[in-house]
């Protein structure tokens, strides 16, 4: 079983719908939770991160946590053509002093003009 | 701005050569990672430096060392390159509390073991 899992898409919603992605870990000690974004070609960029249970929400973008379940997900409001992209999820947690981050594969995002 | 810079954008090297990939970051950050990124397989933590001289190995360390001389350099060694090596490779730092979550990353370099 991988420790991060996503769905590797992609997904396609058309512009203006609400995108969801999912992503589900093994864990349970995992104690933080991040979101990614990776357009074609580029490295990856740092646009969520969430700490405890419930909804963190940044503009267009909630990111949900729920420990029991051992989900996080990303909501996109009002998707754009622009937020086409690969979305990483990552969890920090473990035991011992360095708690290594773990990444999903990815969820590919395809917004339908 | 904030910047993570890595030497190459595209290297290609030989069997068993002896390579070379560089990093530099001009934030102060304390903490610098290595990571490679393979299709299906995602992003791979090969080492992190949390401090000058400091090293902790990642999930695939095998057949790569690091050196950390300066704070704002950190440098990938693959000792002697095999084919299995060719990848993406992304440097990235971090600060704060938070210091094993790469923050910001480089472009990446794009390497080709023939």
């Amino acid at each position: 079983q991988k420790e991060v899992e996503q769905n590797s898409g992609p997904l396609s919603v058309p512009e203006g719908a609400i995108a969801s992605l999912n992503c589900t870990y093994s864990d349970r000690g995992s104690q933080s939770f991040f979101w990614y974004r990776q357009y074609s070609g580029k490295s990856p960029e740092l646009i969520m991160s969430i700490y405890s249970n419930g909804d963190k929400e940044d503009g267009r973008f909630t990111a949900q946590l729920n420990k029991a379940s051992q989900y996080v997900s990303l909501l996109i409001r009002d998707s754009q053509p622009s937020d086409s992209a690969t979305y990483l999820c990552a969890v920090n947690g473990g035991s011992g002093g360095y708690q290594k981050v773990t990444f999903g594969t990815g969820t590919k995002l395809q917004v339908i003009p | 701005d904030v910047k993570v810079t890595q030497s190459s954008r595209y290297l290609v090297k030989r069997t068993g050569e002896k390579v070379f990939l560089e990093c530099v970051q001009d934030m102060d950050h304390e903490n610098m990672f290595w990571y490679r990124q393979d299709p299906g397989l995602g992003l791979r933590l090969i080492y992190f430096s949390y401090d000058v001289k400091m090293k902790e190995k990642g999930d695939i360390p095998e057949g790569y060392s690091v050196s950390r001389e300066k704070k704002e350099r950190f440098s990938l060694i693959l000792e002697s390159a095999s084919t299995n090596q060719t990848s993406m490779y992304l440097c990235a730092s971090s600060s704060g509390p938070s210091r094993e979550v790469p923050q910001h990353f480089g472009d990446g370099t794009r390497l080709s073991i023939l």
